[in-house]
C-alpha cells in the first residue's frame, strides 16, 4: 500500500488567498484526521471523520478553515482567506476502527507557508 | 477536555546507553496511551502503545509502563542507537466511542554516538 497520501507537499502562498489541502487515505480506512503542526502548539488535532462524517470539528480554529470528505478515498482542508499564522505543518492520518482505538497512520505532510 | 504534559522537551544520551520521557495526564476516563515517533521531514508512526487494563508492555528494546492511579505513563528505551533519535510524542484517548487523541508536545532525542 502507498500509504496515506498528501498533495501538495509545499505549498507558499500570499496572505488572502485560499489554499487547499488534500489527502488520500489507505484504501479500506475509515476514518480521517487532519492535524497541525507548530513549534508553538505542538501537534493539534483541527477534524476528524468517521465513515465520510465529521465527528469532532472542536479543533477547527475559526470559520476560515472547513474540511470535507466527499468519498471514502478523499479528503480537503480548505482555508479561506490565509493568514501568516495559519504557517505550519498540516498532516492527514487514517485507521480502521469502529468504536474502538486504532493506530493512525500519518501522510508525510503538507507544509503550509503564508507570506 | 484531557491535557497531556510531557518531559523532557529534549534529551542526549550516549549510544548503548537508556532514555527515559515521561507523559502525565489529566482526565481518568482516558485507557489509551500510544507513542508515537517522528523523524526528520515525516509523519508521526506508532512504535508502542498500551491501553489501562495492562501496566507494562514491552517490544524489543522499547517499554511502557503506565500507573492509572498516579495517572503517568513513561517510555523506555534500551541500547539507544543513532536511529533512535528523533522526537518522540506521548498521547492519551478514551477509547470505544471516541477516537480522538490528546498529543504531548513532543521529546527531542538524540543519541550521541
Amino acid at each position: 500500500d502507498a500509504g496515506v497520501i498528501q498533495s501538495p507537499r509545499h505549498e507558499v502562498t500570499e496572505m488572502g488567498q485560499e489554499v487547499t489541502l488534500r489527502c488520500k487515505p489507505i484504501s479500506g480506512h475509515n476514518s480521517l484526521f487532519w492535524y497541525r503542526q507548530t513549534m508553538m502548539r505542538g501537534l493539534e488535532l483541527l477534524i476528524y471523520f468517521n465513515n465520510n462524517v465529521p465527528i469532532d470539528d472542536s479543533g477547527m480554529p475559526e470559520d476560515r478553515f472547513s474540511a470535507k470528505m466527499p468519498n471514502a478515498s478523499f479528503s480537503t482542508l480548505k482555508i479561506q482567506p490565509s493568514e501568516p499564522r495559519d504557517s505550519a505543518v498540516y498532516f492527514c492520518a487514517s485507521s480502521f476502527g469502529a468504536g474502538g482505538t486504532y493506530e493512525q497512520y500519518f501522510g508525510p505532510g503538507t507544509r503550509l507557508t503564508v507570506t | 477536555g484531557e491535557n497531556v504534559e510531557q518531559h523532557p522537551s529534549t534529551l542526549s544520551v550516549q549510544e548503548g546507553d537508556s532514555a527515559v520521557i515521561k507523559c502525565t495526564y489529566s482526565d481518568s476516563a482516558s485507557n489509551y496511551f500510544p507513542w508515537y515517533k517522528q523523524e526528520l521531514g515525516k509523519g508521526p508512526q506508532l512504535i508502542i502503545d498500551i491501553r489501562s487494563n495492562v501496566g507494562e508492555k514491552k517490544d524489543q528494546r522499547i517499554a511502557v509502563t503506565l500507573n492509572k492511579t498516579a495517572k503517568h505513563f513513561s517510555l523506555h528505551i534500551t541500547e539507544t542507537q543513532p536511529e533512535d533519535s528523533a522526537v518522540y510524542f506521548c498521547a492519551a484517548s478514551i477509547s470505544f466511542g471516541n477516537e480522538k487523541l490528546t498529543f504531548g508536545t513532543g521529546t527531542r532525542l538524540t543519541i550521541i554516538p
